[in-house]
Formats: structure tokens, C-alpha cells, sequence
């Protein structure tokens, strides 16, 4: 089946606009990850959903950032008030259950967000 | 805080030798990843080591944990071209799944 999709792959804005990330998971994935990776470094975590509710968001950099899952599938990111730090690639990843130690995310092929 | 650490950060190879890629985590896990990525993608899965001494061989890859250690080891047997790639490790904490990741390896095979 389809692999975990995300749109934008390319967004470009400027300091202090609002941006919404889309990512769409692995049908029947109960699990979904947000990453953010910046130039030459590994992604850093920064929230993970189960089903609607999101089960660990302490990595949000800060409250200028926000993710939903409203309907427990599709989940967005949301960054308001860009600032030039923000520039960088938001992985998406889901995994089956979310739980178990076996468990793989896979990947998303990214946003590349660009705050100008 | 877990912390991951990998080494080396850049590595440039020619092609069929063997190398060892190391990465090091600071806190007890119960499982480490693999992923490989290429240039401007995303992230593909490469293994799962889920015990204290296991092993797990795909193609010209073979990578170990040694959690008592807290290391893993990725090696690369008679590498080909087609290896270059950045190849990261990632440990998600203690019953946990928000993974931490190490800054990566940067492979380059010269012909």
C-alpha cells in the first residue's frame, strides 16, 4: 500500500506567518510522529499521536508550535509566527500500534520549510 | 536525557573494503534502529535490534547491540557505491517511543 505522505514537500514563507503542515500516515498506522531536521543533523522528535490524542508532546520547541489529529489519521502541524530558526525539514513517520517493542516508524518524504 | 552518539561522522571508503560504524546511547533501551538515507529523502528502515546480542545481516550489512555496553555497531562488508549514503542510528527511551537520534554517518564509496 501507500507509504506516509506529506504536502507541502516545499514551503516557503516569511518571518511571522503561519504555516500548516500536512501529513497523511499508513492506513491503519494507530501511531504518528512528528520530526524536525535541520541541515547535516539527525531529526529531533517533537510529538507523538495515538489514535486522536498526542501521548508525548515534549518536544514542541515552543508554543508557537501545534499539532492535531482530529480524526485520528491525517494530523497537521501547525507554526505560527515564523521565525528563521524554524527553516528546516519536518519528518513525518507512523508505526503500526505505537506500542510493542518491535514496532518500526516509517517515514514520510518530508516538508521542506523555508522561513525567509 | 538520553543522548546518542555516533562515529565517525564522515566516512569515505573505497570500494570492497570493510568498516565499522559505532553508536553509543546514554541510557537504558530497550531497542535500537537502523535507517539509511539518501541525499534530499526521507528515511528507509534498515533493522531493529531488540536484545543484548543480537545480529542482523542484510546484503553487505550487518549491525550488533551490546546493551550492557549501551553500543551498537554497524558494518559494512566489501562496500560498493551504491552504500554512499547517511546512515543514522536511533534509540527511542526505556518504554518509550519518541526516538533520539545520533548526528549521523555520512558514507562516501570511491570506485
Amino acid at each position: 500500500g501507500a507509504g506516509v505522505s506529506q504536502t507541502p514537500s516545499n514551503k516557503v514563507t516569511e518571518k511571522g506567518k503561519y504555516v500548516e503542515l500536512r501529513c497523511d500516515p499508513i492506513s491503519g498506522h494507530t501511531a504518528l510522529y512528528w520530526y524536525r531536521q535541520s541541515l547535516g543533523q539527525g531529526p529531533e522528535f517533537l510529538i507523538y499521536f495515538q489514535g486522536t490524542g498526542a501521548a508525548d508532546d515534549s518536544g514542541l520547541p515552543n508554543d508557537r508550535f501545534f499539532a492535531v489529529r482530529p480524526e485520528g489519521s491525517v494530523s497537521t502541524l501547525k507554526i505560527q509566527r515564523t521565525e528563521r530558526g524554524d527553516s528546516a525539514v519536518y519528518l513525518c513517520a507512523s508505526s503500526l500500534y505505537g506500542t510493542g517493542v518491535e514496532e518500526t516508524q516509517y517515514f514520510g518524504p518530508g516538508t521542506r520549510l523555508l522561513v525567509l | 536525557e538520553l543522548k546518542v552518539e555516533q562515529n565517525p561522522l564522515f566516512l569515505s571508503m573505497q570500494e570492497g573494503k570493510n568498516y565499522t560504524i559505532y553508536c553509543n546511547y546514554s541510557t537504558t533501551s530497550d531497542r535500537l534502529y537502523w535507517y539509511r538515507q539518501d541525499p534530499g529523502k526521507s528515511l528507509e528502515s534498515l533493522f531493529v535490534l531488540l536484545s543484548n546480542g543480537a545480529v542482523k545481516q542484510e546484503g553487505r550489512l550487518m549491525a550488533s547491540l551490546d546493551t550492557k555496553a549501551r553500543l551498537s555497531t554497524l558494518h559494512i562488508t566489501a562496500a560498493v557505491h551504491d552504500l554512499s549514503a547517511t546512515y543514522f542510528c536511533a534509540v527511542p527511551p526505556y518504554n518509550n517511543n519518541d526516538m533520539r537520534f545520533g548526528a549521523g554517518t555520512r558514507l562516501t564509496v570511491k570506485p
